[in-house]
């Protein structure tokens, strides 16, 4: 079993949508929560942190976070064609750990 | 000017050969990190350092080796380079203590395409 797992999708959605990404992790003691996005043949940047069970809502941007079900989500609501892209989610157990990535979920909104 | 910049941006190499990525970054930062990637893999960790003196084996350090030369430079070294080291190589950096921004976020470099025939 993979550390961080997420639908390599690709997802589909059609500008103005709202955008689901998941992710689930199996390290319990994973304490911070990130969701990346990556354009084609970029760099990584962040766009979401979240270290606390719930939502954190950031523009048109919302993380969710269940540690006991061990699954965070990043909603995108209003999709644009500029949110295509790949999103990237990675965990941390503590901030002197190291961060793993998932594979990343390939998101395609369209005009 | 970009805060953290790899040199080179694209590489090819054969089968056996020695290379060096260097990664420098003007950001302050103390900890510097190299990830590789794969299609359908994500990123890997190769290797971590949180300063001058301390480095730190991640997922798949076999066949790397890497060198901290100073706080704001960070070079990754394949001694042998082998095919299945083609792959697209990060660096990013973090500062544990940001102001304003969140606990541990890493700001990536632009990459390094390295293709190993």
């Amino acid at each position: 079993q993979k550390e961080v797992e997420q639908n390599s999708g690709p997802l589909s959605v059609p500008e103005g949508a709202i955008a689901s990404l998941n992710c689930t992790y199996s390290d319990r003691g994973s304490q911070s929560f990130f969701w990346y996005r990556q354009y084609s043949g970029k760099s990584p940047e962040l766009i979401m942190s979240i270290y606390s069970n719930g939502d954190k809502e950031d523009g048109r941007f919302t993380a969710q976070l269940n540690k006991a079900s061990q699954y965070v989500s990043l909603l995108i609501r209003d999709s644009q064609p500029s949110d295509s892209a790949t999103y990237l989610c990675a965990v941390r157990k503590g901030n002197n750990n190291d961060m793993r990535f998932g594979a990343g979920t390939r998101l395609t909104v369209k005009p | 000017d970009a805060d953290v910049t790899q040199t080179p941006r694209n590489r090819i190499t054969k089968t056996g050969k020695r290379i060096m990525l260097e990664c420098s970054q003007t950001k302050g930062h103390d900890r510097m990190y190299w990830y590789r990637q794969d299609p359908g893999l994500g990123l890997r960790l190769i290797y971590y350092s949180f300063d001058v003196k301390d480095i730190n084996k991640g997922e798949i350090s076999d066949g790397y080796s890497v060198s901290r030369q100073a706080q704001a430079k960070f070079s990754l070294s394949l001694e042998s380079a082998i095919p299945n080291q083609t792959a697209l190589y990060f660096c990013a950096t973090s500062d544990l203590t940001a102001k304003g921004g969140p606990r541990n976020e890493q700001f990536f470099g632009p990459g390094t395409r390295l293709t190993v025939l």
